[in-house]
């Protein structure tokens, strides 16, 4: 059964602590996409990646970090320097930046408090 | 600005009616236009796409027009469901996956 996960569904971190969300794909994809969503708004690029060991920022990449070791994975760490983290984040995927279809997990809300 | 917005923030449709929802556009560079639709608490699923060498694509109850001139794109869904309620996104393309621009969202209701 091919997609991609997230997980957990809900978060729940206090202020000033790091927290990693969890994405996985096994569409076999290279291109892999971190999204946030504000209630009202669309959907902000934080960070992709074209290919395992390579990544580039976004438009709101500042308080994030990311790594792909692996083809499958692109984890999101939200550390303590961004100071909105509470927002539905969304993991996507595709063939290739180079190509237009992302594919998008179910989503982790983050709730910091 | 580059921008993808929406003409209405929420539409609410009578179960079997057809539902048009709207969405402009401001850069004339982007050749590729998609539509999602979101459910409540879930990721965006791809409803139907169109390029700009094209000015109507049809789906299975859906169908995306496409006005160049004006930088207009609709969301036509024949003989609304209740199961079309979401959230409606459409976004613009420039160029690849990282390039897309995704509007704030239409939230459809349907009325039984």
């Amino acid at each position: 059964d091919g997609g991609i996960t997230q997980s957990p569904k809900y978060l729940f971190r206090k202020e000033g602590q790091n927290v990693t969300l969890s994405c996985e794909q096994n569409l076999n994809h290279d291109a892999m996409y971190w999204y946030r969503q504000d209630p009202g708004q669309g959907l902000r690029l934080i960070y992709y990646s074209q290919i395992v060991n390579d990544f580039q920022k976004g438009d709101i990449a500042e308080g994030y970090s990311v790594s792909r070791e692996k083809k499958e994975s692109f984890p999101l760490t939200v550390t303590s320097a961004q100071k909105n983290p509470t927002a539905f984040y969304l993991c996507a995927s595709g063939p290739g930046t180079g190509t237009y279809e992302q594919y998008f997990g179910p989503g982790t809300r983050l709730t910091v408090t | 600005g580059e921008s993808v917005g929406l003409h209405l923030p929420t539409l609410s449709v009578q179960e079997g009616d057809n539902s048009i929802i709207n969405c402009a556009y401001s850069n004339s560079a982007s050749d590729y236009f998609i539509w999602y639709k979101q459910e409540s608490g879930k990721g965006p699923q791809f409803i139907i796409d169109i390029r700009s060498n094209m000015d109507k694509r049809q789906g299975q109850r859906v169908t995306v027009l496409l006005n160049k001139t004006v930088k207009h794109l609709s969301l036509q869904i024949a003989a609304t469901q209740p199961g079309d309620s979401a959230v409606y996104f459409c976004a613009e393309n420039r160029g690849g996956g990282f390039k897309t621009i995704f509007g704030a969202g239409t939230r459809l209701f349907v009325k039984a």
